[in-house]
């Protein structure tokens, strides 16, 4: 079974570019997550979707970045401007649905480096 | 606000031994805690889950304890091997599964 795919996996660029990560998660998987990894931290919530709804944005910071799962399978995350500070690693995990208990599979990540 | 607190130094020990691991929780009593791995340059990969109701659960040379007298939760590996090398996070269950991640420990198995 195919895990979850991410792309692309490095990403360089200049500060005020726009940058786009790709996700898509295991399939039949019905929640997917947006994390942000930065170095010697662990893994922070940016967004949830069930199916097509994004149902937890509260941490996404809304002037620069968005994201969207249309058809309610892959996804994507925009961050139009970069600043320096998004450096970091974005991460997408999917499960099986959002109930309780719930393990959350992850992809291998997208090391966004912002000059 | 609501934090998982994991030592951040890291942790080393001889090929063998048994590691333990911490795990802090403060301002919040999450109903679950999950256990996951991270090798560099990859994604976490879940290991275990413990309930808020149950004390112990163990998978294969893996053990982990939940105390909510204490707040606290250890992660055990008996018969350490070199490949146990990796960062192991703490993850703790609140809302509508909801994860808040510690920042992990780094554990360093010597042969």
């Amino acid at each position: 079974e195919a895990g979850v795919v991410q792309s692309p996996r490095y990403k360089i660029i200049e500060k005020k570019q726009p940058v786009a990560f790709w996700c898509n998660p295991i399939s039949g998987h019905n929640t997917l997550y947006w994390y942000l990894q930065n170095l010697g931290q662990g893994p922070e919530l940016l967004i949830r979707y069930e199916n097509e709804e994004a149902v937890d944005d509260s941490q996404l910071p809304k002037d620069r970045f968005s994201a969207e799962r249309l058809k309610g399978v892959d996804s994507t995350l925009k961050i139009q401007p970069a600043e320096l500070g998004d450096s970091a690693v974005y991460l997408c995990a999917s499960s099986l649905v959002a109930g309780r208990y719930n393990e959350q599979f992850f992809g291998p990540g997208t090391r966004l480096t912002v000059l | 606000s609501q934090k998982i607190e994991q030592n951040s130094e890291a942790l080393n020990i001889q090929e063998g031994k048994t590691a333990t691991l911490t795990c802090n929780y403060t301002n919040y009593s999450p109903a679950y805690l999950q256990w996951y791995r991270q090798d560099p340059g990859r994604g976490p990969v879940f290991l275990l889950l413990i309930r808020e109701n149950e004390k112990e659960k163990r998978k294969e040379r893996l053990k982990v304890t939940f105390d909510t007298t204490l707040k606290q939760s250890l992660f055990h590996i008996t018969a350490s091997q070199p490949a146990d090398s990796a960062t192991y996070l703490c993850a703790g269950g609140g809302g509508y599964n909801k994860l808040i991640f510690g920042a992990g420990t780094r554990l360093a198995v010597h042969p």
